[in-house]
C-alpha cells in the first residue's frame, strides 16, 4: 500500500516562530488532507489539498501532487498549536483502496510560551 | 450539527468480556469509517461502510471484531472476546461521497472511544 512519511517527528519551538511540517508520499494521490490533534484528543480536519496551496488564518498548506508531497506552514506559533499534526492521503489506485485514508506518523509539536 | 457523536468516550474493562463502541455519524453522510490509534501503531483503518454496505474490512485485526451499520444514522464496533492489546483509542468518522470512484471528501472524526482492557 501507499506509504506516507511526515518529517520532523518532533518539534518544540518558542511561541511567535514559524514551522515547516513535511509530507512525503511514495504513489499518486486524489485526496490529501491535514489533521491536528490536541493534547485531548480529538482529531481536527485543517486542510482538504490534494493539490494547490489553501490558507486558513496562521496556517498554510501547498501540496505538490507531481513530486509527491505535501507542506504545512504555521506562521507566528501559539501554544494552542501543541500537538500532533497528521497528514493523510487516498491513493490514486482502483478497487478498495478508494476511500482508504493512510496516515503518517504525525509530527508532534510543542509551542512554548 | 453536533458532528460524529461517539460513545461510550471511556471503558474499561477486564480481558475476555464483550465490547460495544457506538458511532452516529453526521446527518447526511454516506461513508463511515472506524479507526483505532496506538502508540506503537498510530492510526490504523479498520473498517468503513458506504451507504450502510461494508467496503472494505481488511483492517480488522481478526475475527474478534465486527463491525455493523443498520441504518445511517448508527454504527457499532464489537470486540468478542475482547484482550489486552485490543487496548486503544477508537475513532469513528464520516463524510459524504458522490459514488466509490470519488475521492473522500473531508472526514470529520468523533471524539474517539478510550478502550482499556485488563
Amino acid at each position: 500500500g501507499i506509504q506516507v512519511e511526515q518529517s520532523p517527528p518532533d518539534l518544540i519551538l518558542q511561541e511567535g516562530a514559524n514551522s515547516t511540517l513535511r509530507c512525503n508520499f511514495s504513489d499518486s494521490v486524489n485526496n490529501l488532507q491535514w489533521f491536528h490533534q490536541n493534547p485531548w484528543g480529538q482529531l481536527i480536519n485543517l486542510f482538504y489539498i490534494p493539490s494547490g496551496t489553501k490558507q486558513n488564518g496562521r496556517l498554510s498548506a501547498t501540496t505538490v501532487a507531481t513530486e509527491r508531497y505535501s507542506l504545512l506552514y504555521i506562521s507566528s506559533s501559539q501554544t494552542t498549536d501543541s500537538g500532533v499534526y497528521f497528514c493523510a492521503v487516498i491513493a490514486n489506485a482502483g478497487g478498495t483502496s478508494y476511500g482508504k485514508l493512510t496516515f503518517g506518523q504525525g509530527t508532534i509539536l510543542t509551542v512554548h510560551p | 450539527d453536533a458532528g460524529v457523536i461517539q460513545s461510550p468516550r471511556h471503558e474499561v474493562t477486564e480481558m475476555g468480556q464483550e465490547v460495544t463502541l457506538r458511532c452516529k455519524p453526521i446527518s447526511g453522510h454516506n461513508s463511515l469509517f472506524w479507526y483505532r490509534q496506538t502508540m506503537m501503531r498510530g492510526l490504523e483503518l479498520l473498517i468503513y461502510f458506504n451507504n450502510n454496505v461494508p467496503i472494505d474490512d481488511s483492517g480488522m485485526p481478526e475475527d474478534r471484531f465486527s463491525a455493523k451499520m443498520p441504518n445511517a444514522s448508527f454504527s457499532t464496533l464489537k470486540i468478542q472476546p475482547s484482550e489486552p492489546r485490543d487496548s486503544a483509542v477508537y475513532f469513528c468518522a464520516s463524510t459524504f461521497r458522490r459514488g466509490l470512484s470519488s475521492g473522500a471528501n473531508v472526514l470529520t472524526f468523533g471524539a474517539g472511544s478510550r478502550l482499556t482492557v485488563l
